[in-house]
């Protein structure tokens, strides 16, 4: 019944290794996104995605790489992680109108030790 | 730059009203948000302002001057539930949503 689930909900890895989490939705929404929230709160856009295609791509490392295998899924890939990685990353998604609704997944908090 | 301005943290008392503030500087507008994040969840939609004035929905309201690049979450007959941060965010010209950092209100019996 899950909107928008991401998986894991947890995560703690040592520096230097290489991550996934993985998101999917079920609402038949074309645009999906990860979002990364640090200590302080703030929401900050990492990806955009609509329909397969990336259409934001903000100004994150290239050690991280979104992949979309179709409109429902979008995974994040972490290379060499660092602890300024650590955080909690949110996956969204949102129906065609640009009413800037988003869904949002539970979060995965990644912790880097 | 893009920027939203919104108090780091409010404190208020059960059964009261309380009024969270959010400024916005951004290229372009269409539309302002409001979502509620109780600690350890998701964001979760509350409301959206494409146009001057009140918009209200239940005990919540939200009110938008455009003008002034000004908005507030308005909230009353407060419960303990209602703890939670409240994150304004503007969609600029890109169809791009800007991020506050969040206002915590903590509710007192």
């Amino acid at each position: 019944d899950t909107a928008v689930s991401q998986t894991p909900k947890y995560l703690v890895t040592q520096m230097g290794n290489d991550k996934s989490i993985k998101c999917e939705q079920n609402l038949g929404h074309d645009t999906m996104y990860w979002y990364k929230q640090d200590s302080k709160k703030f929401l900050k856009i990492m990806f955009s995605y609509n329909n397969k295609e990336l259409i934001i791509n903000e100004t994150v490392p290239n050690r991280f790489s979104p992949k979309s295998p179709d409109k429902a899924h979008l995974n994040l890939h972490i290379n060499s992680l660092e602890l300024g990685d650590s955080a909690v990353y949110f996956c969204a998604s949102s129906p065609p109108a640009d009413t800037g609704e988003l869904f949002f997944g539970e979060g995965s908090r990644l912790t880097v030790l | 730059g893009q920027n939203i301005d919104q108090p780091t943290e409010m404190t208020a008392t059960e059964g009261a009203i309380v009024q969270i503030n959010c400024t916005y500087q951004t290229s372009g507008f269409n539309g302002l948000f409001w979502y509620q994040q109780h600690a350890g969840e998701a964001p979760t939609f509350l409301s959206y302002n494409v146009l001057d004035g009140l918009e209200e929905k239940g005990r919540f309201s939200s009110f938008l001057s455009r003008s002034k690049g000004y908005s507030y979450l308005l909230l009353k007959e407060l419960q303990m539930k209602d703890s939670a941060s409240y994150l304004c965010a503007a969609m600029d010209s890109n169809y791009q949503l800007i991020w506050g950092a969040g206002t915590k209100l903590i509710i007192k019996p």
